[in-house]
């Protein structure tokens, strides 16, 4: 069973435009909502994290939406530059069971 | 900080063979996590470690998997006999688990496998 479902699988944006990911869950055992980055070649790391008591987190370009009710969480990513092109995976942290669950990943590309 | 240090960074084998993977933990940090990921499956959770102790093993694929995490310092996770099937990049990821505090994981480099 999937815990925590991520679209879409890929995207392409042009340089300057916003890139939008979608995550939900289905356990509401799940406490906190990290989102990770991965580089090709390199392991997934830490870009914003989120946790459920507020609705929106905004770190530069990057921001979280949560709606704990509907489950569901997204990454907006603002002006999105080439550089940005990385996959990103959506997480569900669960701190009685003490790990996290990811989503599948979406690979975006930012077009110049 | 060094980081997560993982070896071998690539590891070119033979069906059959034994494979070891190594992963050196950032010091100070409690509990290690062990990933695959491959296209198909995504970023799999195979199992993880909280004070050097086994807490969930429930994603390790088959008895040809095990791992261990003798001290905080060092964990090996190793498949014998190894099939193309296990054919991925593995990841070792450590965290500091503290009470009612919310975990970041940090990553390590990975392990590129490839059985033949």
């Amino acid at each position: 069973q999937q815990q925590v479902k991520q679209s879409p699988q890929s995207l392409i944006v042009q340089k300057g435009g916003i890139s939008i990911i979608n995550c939900a869950y289905e356990n509401t055992a799940f406490d906190y909502f990290p989102w990770y980055q991965q580089f090709p070649g390199k392991g997934p790391a830490l870009l914003i994290a989120i946790r459920p008591d507020v609705s929106e987190k905004k770190e530069g370009r990057f921001t979280i939406s949560f709606n704990k009710s509907a489950k569901q969480f997204s990454l907006h990513i603002m002006d999105s530059q080439p550089g940005d092109s990385a996959t990103y995976f959506c997480a569900a942290y669960n701190t009685n069971a003490g790990k996290s669950t990811f989503g599948d990943g979406t690979t975006l590309t930012v077009k110049p | 900080d060094a980081g997560v240090i993982q070896s071998p960074r690539h590891e070119v084998t033979e069906m059959g063979q034994e494979v070891t993977l190594r992963c050196k933990p950032i010091s100070g940090h409690n509990s290690l996590f062990w990933y695959r990921q491959t296209m198909m499956r995504g970023l799999e959770l195979l199992i993880y470690f909280n004070n050097n102790v086994p807490i969930d093993d429930s994603g390790m694929p088959e008895d040809r998997f095990s791992a261990k995490m003798p001290n905080a310092s060092f964990s090996t996770l190793k498949i014998q006999p190894s099939e193309p099937r296990d054919s991925a990049v593995y990841f070792c990821a450590s965290s500091v688990r503290l009470w009612r505090e919310k975990e970041t994981q940090y990553f390590g480099p990975g392990t590129r496998l490839l059985v033949l």
